[in-house]
C-alpha cells in the first residue's frame, strides 16, 4: 500500500518555465490537497479538491492550477514558475474533509 | 478559525514520556484538536485528534482540558525517532473549513540519548 505518492520528488526550472506536479493516492480518498512549505514555516493550502472533477482555492492559490480528472490523481501546474515559487510541495488526502489528511513526502522545487 | 500557541522548543531525555502543551482559548464549540508531527525532509505525519473526551491510540496520548481552552499530547515513552516538530492544530469537524489545516510554528521536541 503505497499512500501518497509525489512525483517527481526534486526539480530546478528556470523562471518562466512551466511543469507539472504529480500526486496519486490509492487510499480511495475523496479529498485531495496541495500545500506548499517555505523553509522554517508552516504548511500552507494551496489548492484542494473535493471529489473528482472538483477544485477550490486554499489559502496561496495565485500562480497555480489543479486539476482533478481521475479520483486518484491530483496535479499542480505552474505554468510560469518564478523564484517566489521555490518551495517544498506536499499533497496530501483524506476519506472525508473532517478525517485526518495523510501526506506524501514532497516535491523540493528549486527556480532559478 | 482558533488560533494555537506553542513551546518554540523541547527537550525530552529517551525512554521518558514527552507532554507537548498547546494553548487554544479561542477554540469553538464545534472545533476538533489535531496533532501532526514532521520529522525531518518528510510530509507530516497525522498522530491523534480530540473534541472534548482524552483520546489515546497506539502512538500518544491527547488530554484536553474541560474548558478546551488548552491541551497535552503525551508520547508515553518517547525515542530518538520521536524526534521532529510537532503542530497543534485547530480545525471546524465538517464542512469546506474543515478542510484547511492551518500550520503555526509548532514545538522541535529534541528527544536526546
Amino acid at each position: 500500500n503505497a499512500g501518497v505518492t509525489q512525483t517527481p520528488k526534486f526539480r530546478v526550472l528556470k523562471t518562466g518555465q512551466s511543469m507539472t506536479l504529480l500526486c496519486a493516492q490509492d487510499m480511495n480518498h475523496e479529498y485531495m490537497y496541495w500545500y506548499r512549505q517555505d523553509p522554517g514555516m508552516g504548511l500552507r493550502l494551496i489548492h484542494y479538491s473535493v471529489g473528482e472533477g472538483t477544485t477550490a482555492k486554499g489559502e496561496v492559490p495565485d500562480g497555480y492550477n489543479v486539476s482533478r480528472l481521475k479520483k486518484q490523481n491530483f496535479l499542480l501546474g505552474l505554468e510560469s514558475a518564478a523564484p517566489s515559487q521555490t518551495s517544498v510541495y506536499f499533497c496530501a488526502s483524506s476519506y472525508l474533509g473532517s478525517q485526518p489528511q495523510h501526506f506524501g513526502d514532497g516535491t523540493r522545487l528549486s527556480i532559478l | 478559525d482558533a488560533k494555537t500557541t506553542q513551546p518554540t522548543s523541547m527537550d525530552c531525555a529517551e525512554g521518558r514520556a514527552a507532554n507537548l502543551p498547546c494553548n487554544h482559548s479561542t477554540i469553538s464549540g464545534n472545533e476538533y484538536v489535531y496533532w501532526y508531527r514532521q520529522i525531518h525532509s518528510q510530509g507530516p505525519q497525522y498522530i491523534i485528534h480530540g473534541l472534548k473526551n482524552n483520546e489515546t491510540n497506539e502512538m500518544a496520548s491527547l488530554i484536553i482540558t474541560e474548558d478546551r481552552k488548552s491541551s497535552t499530547l503525551i508520547l508515553p515513552h518517547a525515542t530518538l525517532r520521536d524526534t521532529a516538530v510537532y503542530y497543534c492544530i485547530v480545525r471546524p469537524g465538517g464542512g469546506d473549513a474543515g478542510n484547511m489545516l492551518t500550520f503555526g510554528g509548532g514545538t522541535r521536541l529534541m528527544v536526546k540519548p
